[in-house]
């Protein structure tokens, strides 16, 4: 069975950082793609970065873009993301997500999020 | 950036009736589209993708269409369980992937 962990979440103040962890099981972590994709408490869903398998490929939305670093590491079965200059607008669930075999771009399965709140 | 315009917002419907969810994109995104099932305090599911292959463990009732630019969700018979909120994605675009802002489906 897959499980996808999230950890890290918490409450933090304007221009701080967090990284994030999500811990994978229950499938071969480094033949696939990883993401995290964020929701904002009562909106829609908003993709955040992906990394490939072998850490080639990265990608970030432009929202988050020279703030915000994805890396993995195989060994340990695990996706992280680097928050750094931290906005209110940041505020969200924020959801590892499994990328399909066939296509990275489809998010196949989800963890059950960890919570970021950037408040003073 | 590809923009993905869900609508309706909200859609009431009885249990056992059809649901027609609809999704629109900015510019063509072939069949590289993808529908999503929330429920509150849930994670998304993965439904659809290819624009129309259920994924496992997806029931019959769940079925997509369209490419290009308009693309629909249909749920033929509506359960209980089926109350939620729907989003299409495409993954057309190499690292700039985008969600449409959600169709609430709920009981009438």
């Amino acid at each position: 069975e897959v499980q996808l962990v999230e950890s890290g979440g918490g409450l933090v103040q304007p221009g701080r950082s967090l990284r994030l962890s999500c811990a994978a099981s229950g499938f071969t972590f480094d033949d696939y793609a990883m993401h995290w994709v964020r929701q904002a408490p009562g909106k829609g869903l908003e993709w955040v970065s992906g990394i490939s398998w072998n850490s080639g490929s990265i990608g970030y939305a432009d929202s988050v873009k020279g703030r915000f670093t994805i890396s993995r590491d195989n060994a340990k079965n695990s996706l992280y993301l680097q928050m750094n200059s931290l906005r209110a607008e940041d505020t969200a669930l924020y959801y590892c997500a499994k990328g399909r075999s066939s296509s990275w771009g489809i998010f196949d399965y989800w963890g059950q999020g960890t919570l970021v709140t950037v408040s003073s | 950036e590809i923009v993905m315009t869900q609508s309706p917002a909200t859609l009431s419907v009885s249990p056992g009736e059809r649901a027609t969810l609809s999704c629109r994109a900015s510019q063509s995104v072939s069949s590289n589209l993808a529908w999503y099932q929330q429920k509150p305090g849930q994670a998304p599911r993965l439904l659809i993708y290819g624009a129309s292959t259920r994924a496992t463990g997806i029931p019959a009732r769940f079925s997509g269409s369209g490419s290009g630019t308009e693309f629909t969700l249909t749920i033929s018979s509506l359960q209980s369980e089926d109350f939620a909120v729907y989003y299409c994605q495409q993954y057309n675009n190499w690292l700039t992937w985008t969600f449409g802002q959600g169709t609430k489906v709920e009981i009438k």
